[in-house]
């Protein structure tokens, strides 16, 4: 069955220090990977996604991922976080032979401080 | 470009009634999907359109809820006999075809008491 783990539900870095959020992913066949941030309320905004080719991908805001096959990982990372980052991450699983229906983690709360 | 947009952005509605959503999905899009998210949770999949067509229906969606795109544009989610456990937030999102990536609508965070 197709899945998506988050491990940490909360992370605090501080501000201009690296962040990386981790993503691990179950699936049966080649998967499109995505990350998505949400701020209160809100809805999801992409960040990036991962289709196939160079596995590491770079996406809006200044953040990158990368693909690992060998792990079932898809993890964000940011070199230097701002305080306008503090939001909901989640980290989504899909491919074109479900349906193209996401499988979403429970999501990492980003806190950040001055 | 517009992107999806929802509506109401709020409900608070009595259980036992009825509440109907809509979504307006980017203008090209053939894909439109519904999702629910509670608190402290990933969005999860409910249904989604191929244009008119509703080509699946997740075990979440139980016989009180209902899902039309009549012309291949908007969309309207039912749910019928409201219950406190039907509280969400409900997502719209809409993608260009199979395979690629969804974008979401604010959400109609529906409050049942």
């Amino acid at each position: 069955a197709q899945s998506v783990t988050q491990p940490d539900i909360h992370i605090t870095v501080s501000e201009g220090a690296s962040l990386e959020l981790r993503c691990n992913y179950s699936y049966g066949a080649t998967p499109y990977l995505f990350w998505y941030v949400q701020s209160p309320g809100q809805g999801l905004q992409l960040l990036l996604k991962y289709f196939s080719g160079d596995t590491l991908v770079q996406g809006i805001k200044g953040f990158e991922a990368e693909f690992k096959r060998s792990q079932s990982s898809f993890n964000l990372r940011k070199p230097s976080v701002h305080w306008s980052d503090a939001a909901e991450y989640f980290c989504a699983v899909g491919a074109s032979n479900t349906g193209n229906q996401f499988y979403f983690g429970t999501g990492t709360s980003l806190t950040v401080i001055p | 470009d517009t992107g999806v947009s929802q509506d109401p952005r709020h409900k608070i509605t009595k259980r036992g009634q009825n509440v109907t959503f809509r979504c307006d999905p980017i203008s090209e899009h053939n894909r439109l999907y519904w999702y629910r998210q509670t608190l402290g949770q990933g969005p999860e999949f409910l249904t989604y359109f191929q244009n008119e067509a509703q080509l699946e229906k997740s075990r979440l969606l139980s016989d009180r809820f209902s899902a039309e795109r009549p012309k291949g544009s908007f969309s309207t989610l039912e749910i019928q006999r409201t219950e406190q456990g039907d509280s969400a937030m409900y997502l719209c999102a809409s993608s260009l075809l199979a395979g690629y990536e969804q974008y979401f609508g604010p959400g109609t965070r529906l409050t049942v008491t």
